[in-house]
């Protein structure tokens, strides 16, 4: 298995601009989640996914952020408009359900907003 | 509140020495515990897991840990470092009602010099 791919790996953009991050899970895994890492804030959730469906999105910080996950093969994950705050590293991960509660990361976008 | 606590944002050890990394959580039911493993610019791979069942878990690369109730810590441990043992370490917690979420402590940078 290829394991949880990301894309783009690294993404610079102005800011204002729209960003959109990308993420395939490993086939056959029911949940996806997506998260935010900073110097300050260490790992955070953002939001994740069961069968496609958003369970939890409390850790979305506001509205200029959304997730969708169209299929159970692809999620995005949007800023607009981005801010230099936004700045990190963002990572995807999948898991099986119910009993396995471990989580594959894929490698990670490196967002930077000037 | 549930929650995991990593004591020691660094830790420095040499080659061939113990490698010990501190872990304690806050719960009042059994948790589920993990250690994660972040090597530079990669994403967080699952050393080991810890799930209810025997208290001493081997993980990956020579990595163990010990669940122990009565102090509620979860350290990491490895006999001898190596130096590619060099990454960071995040301890994290599941939390419990019904929900596949992960909650990371905020990891513990490990050195290994000659």
């Amino acid at each position: 298995d290829a394991g949880v791919i990301q894309s783009p790996r690294h993404e610079v953009t102005e800011m204002g601009q729209e960003v959109t991050l990308r993420c395939k899970p490993i086939s056959g895994h029911d949940y996806l989640f997506w998260y935010r890492q900073t110097m300050m804030r260490g790992l955070e959730l953002l939001i994740y996914f069961n069968n496609n469906v958003p369970i939890d999105d409390s850790g979305m910080p506001e509205d200029r952020f959304s997730a969708k996950m169209p299929n159970a093969s692809f999620s995005t994950l949007k800023i607009q408009p981005s801010e230099p705050r936004d700045s990190a590293v963002y990572f995807c991960a999948s898991s099986l359900a119910p009993d396995s509660y471990e989580q594959y990361f894929g490698p990670g976008t490196r967002l930077t907003v000037t | 509140a549930q929650s995991v606590t990593q004591l020691g944002s660094h830790v420095s050890v040499s080659e061939g020495a113990l490698v010990l990394l501190r872990c304690n959580y806050s719960s009042s039911v059994p948790p589920y515990l993990f250690w994660y493993v972040q090597y530079p610019n990669q994403g967080l791979q699952l050393l080991l897991k810890y799930t209810s069942a025997a208290t001493l878990v081997k993980g990956i690369n020579g990595f163990e840990a010990e669940f122990k109730k009565s102090e509620t810590s979860f350290h990491l441990t490895k006999p001898s470092a190596h130096m590619s043992d060099a990454a960071e370490y995040f301890c994290a917690f599941r939390k419990t009602g019904g929900y596949n979420k992960l909650i990371f402590g905020a990891g513990t940078r490990l050195a290994v010099h000659p």
